[in-house]
Parts: structure tokens; sequence; C-alpha cells
């Protein structure tokens, strides 16, 4: 089984850096992904670590390292439509259908 | 562009009442999920298929069956409601494969008040 803790809520100031931590423990680890989700709106996907390392993608990055069972997402230049729910799910090996367990989510909110 | 896309943004029911929530998706996509969302229990999957006819059981199976006859839908349904499966419900779907990232596309989701 998966179990799987990230931070309820956090705030940062617009144009700064932030940083969302998320750490799991897994029988059996085949990737991590980063959703984003408005408040109102569908998950939408952006990012998936299956190496240590850093994956930069524009203002966003995702690290992992396995060894450590430990991710995080790091937000650069903050702007105000940063403002969302950022999940992270974790896909274990040796299941069917792609399946991923999903954490509760992060609540950024970025003010002026 | 992938979509994802279910019947109802909003429906509103009565207890007892049988509900179909139905989910499409057009990108020939091998796997389908249904997952809730609740205010302080993020995304719980119900159930989810890998192939036309196939289901699983996800984490909260209990009061709900889901139906795959197509591969392109995937129906999820409360047989008798109740006022505790008043949730946000979210479609995905994904390839499937070892080379694919598996990422999960979403609906944009069915706000259900159980009355």
């Amino acid at each position: 089984g998966q179990n799987i803790d990230q931070p309820t809520e956090m705030t940062a100031t617009e144009g700064a850096i932030v940083q969302i931590n998320c750490t799991y423990q897994t029988s059996g680890f085949n990737g991590l992904f980063w959703y984003q989700q408005h408040a109102g709106e569908a998950p939408t996907f952006l990012s998936y670590n299956v190496l240590d390392g850093l994956e930069e993608k524009g203002r966003f990055s995702s690290f992992l390292s396995r060894s450590k069972g430990y991710s995080y997402l790091l937000l650069k230049e903050l702007q105000m439509k940063d403002s969302a729910s950022y999940l992270c799910a974790v896909r274990e090996r040796n299941t069917n259908a792609g399946k991923s367990t999903f954490g509760d989510g992060t609540t950024l909110t970025v003010k002026p | 562009d992938v979509k994802v896309t279910q019947s109802s943004r909003y429906l509103v029911k009565r207890t007892g009442e049988k509900v179909f929530l139905e989910c499409v998706q057009d990108m020939d996509h091998e796997n389908m999920f249904w997952y809730r969302q609740d205010p302080g229990l993020g995304l719980r999957l119900i159930y989810f298929s890998y192939d036309v006819k196939m289901k699983e059981k996800g984490d909260i199976p209990e009061g709900y069956s889901v139906s795959r006859e197509k591969k392109e839908r995937f129906s999820l349904i409360l047989e008798s409601a109740s006022t505790n499966q008043t949730s946000m419900y979210l479609c995905a779907s994904s390839f499937e494969g070892v080379a694919t990232q598996e990422t999960q596309y979403f609906g944009p989701g069915t706000r259900l008040l159980v009355l």
C-alpha cells in the first residue's frame, strides 16, 4: 500500500520561490506525478519523475529521491495564477491500469 | 488534445435514487478511473478499468458499481444514492504501457448533491 504526506497549506508572495514537499512509503515504486488543480476544476498534469534527480520545465521543477521516498515541486517567479492545489501521486509497481495513489494535496495561496 | 467529458457538471438527486454518471474519452486510452474528491480527504479511487468489460475495485468501492461496455466510455452507478455520496466525482483516463508515463487526464468533474 501507499502512504503519501504533503503539507496541507502554504502561502507565498508573488515573484518568490516556493517548494512543496511530498514524502511517500510504498511497497513498490514506479514513478511519481505532480498535478495542479485550480479551485472547482479538474487536476492537470505538471510533471513526472521515475529516476532520481531534478526535472525542469519552465518555472516548475520536480525533484525525486527514491532512496529517501521524497519529492518536491519547486515553483519559481510565482504568479497569482499559481494559487491552486498541488497533488503528489505515486505509481506503484505491479498494479494494473497505471493506478496511482494521490496525496491529499497542498493548497498554495500566492499573495501580492 | 486529450478530451475527457462527463455527462453533467452538477446533479441533484434524492436518497434512494439510482444515479448514472457517464464519462467519455476520445484518445483511445486503455485505462479509465473514477474518483471522488472531498475536502480534507483528497482524491479517492472508487473503481478503475484497464480494458473493455474489465474492472477492479479501488479504495472505496462500497455503494458503487461501474460498467465499461465500450473502450471510450466508463460509467459509474450509484445503485441507491445516499447523502454520504454527496461529493465531486472525477473521471480520468490514461494510456497503458511500460514505456509511457501513464499520465491521467481528468474530466471536468460532476458535483453531485444527494438530498
